[in-house]
């Protein structure tokens, strides 16, 4: 079975420090991996995707993840935080094997700014 | 342009009554997929439609929730005799068909759900 593991459920940053925050995956095929955020009263919406093609991934808004496939891991990172970045962030797995994109979800880690 | 739409956005029931969840996806897409999410967790997959059939009903809990698509564009999810546990917020997501490579899921507002 596919799952994923949020390390932290809560993580404190100030504007302009750097932001991380892990996650770990758990997969008998090689899977597609997410981040998703979700604002206060809005819907999910798509960070950045990992689907087997450069480990180094690329999003919206500043942030990136590195697939690092022999310690299990998918963190999220950003250089500089602004306070915008306050939101529940949720690592996601999807494997590749449904025949449909089945998501499945971490329990997230809530990012709070730090004044 | 319009994304997904939920209705209602919140619905308030009483233990024992049904009720009827409704989902507009994006238009022209032919994937939906139904989630519900507990407070403080992650949501959990309860089942995919492509057009109008239902391809996976694995994530339903039990048989008093249900979920048609039947001309494969609005979804409705229904919960029979509700019960104090199925309070949660329940999503709705569209994308376009599978493929070699991921479609976005595009996740509606949500529809939160409290049985009394």
């Amino acid at each position: 079975a596919q799952s994923v593991t949020q390390l932290d459920s809560h993580v404190s940053v100030s504007e302009g420090t750097p932001v991380l925050l892990r996650c770990n995956y758990s997969s008998s095929y090689s899977p597609s991996l997410f981040w998703y955020v979700q604002h206060p009263n809005k819907g999910l919406q798509l960070l950045l995707k990992y689907t087997s093609a450069a480990t180094l991934v690329k999003g919206i808004n500043g942030f990136e993840a590195e697939f690092k496939k022999s310690e299990t891991s998918f963190h999220l990172t950003k250089p500089s935080a602004h306070m915008s970045d306050a939101a529940e962030y949720f690592c996601v797995v999807s494997p590749l094997n449904t025949g449909f994109q089945k998501l499945v979800f971490g329990t997230g880690t809530r990012l709070l700014g730090r004044p | 342009g319009a994304g997904v739409s939920q209705s209602p956005r919140y619905k308030v029931t009483k233990r024992g009554q049904d009720v009827a969840l409704r989902c507009d996806p994006i238009s022209g897409h032919v994937s939906l997929y139904w989630y519900r999410q507990a407070l403080g967790q992650g949501p959990e997959f309860l089942t995919y439609f492509n057009y109008e059939a239902q391809q996976d009903k694995s994530g339903l809990p039990n048989d008093r929730f249900s979920a048609e698509r039947p001309e494969g564009s609005i979804s409705t999810l229904t919960i029979q005799r509700t019960e104090q546990r199925d309070s949660a917020m329940y999503r709705c997501a569209s994308s376009l068909p599978p493929s070699g490579t991921y479609n976005e899921q595009f996740f509606g507002p949500g529809t939160r759900l409290t049985v009394l």
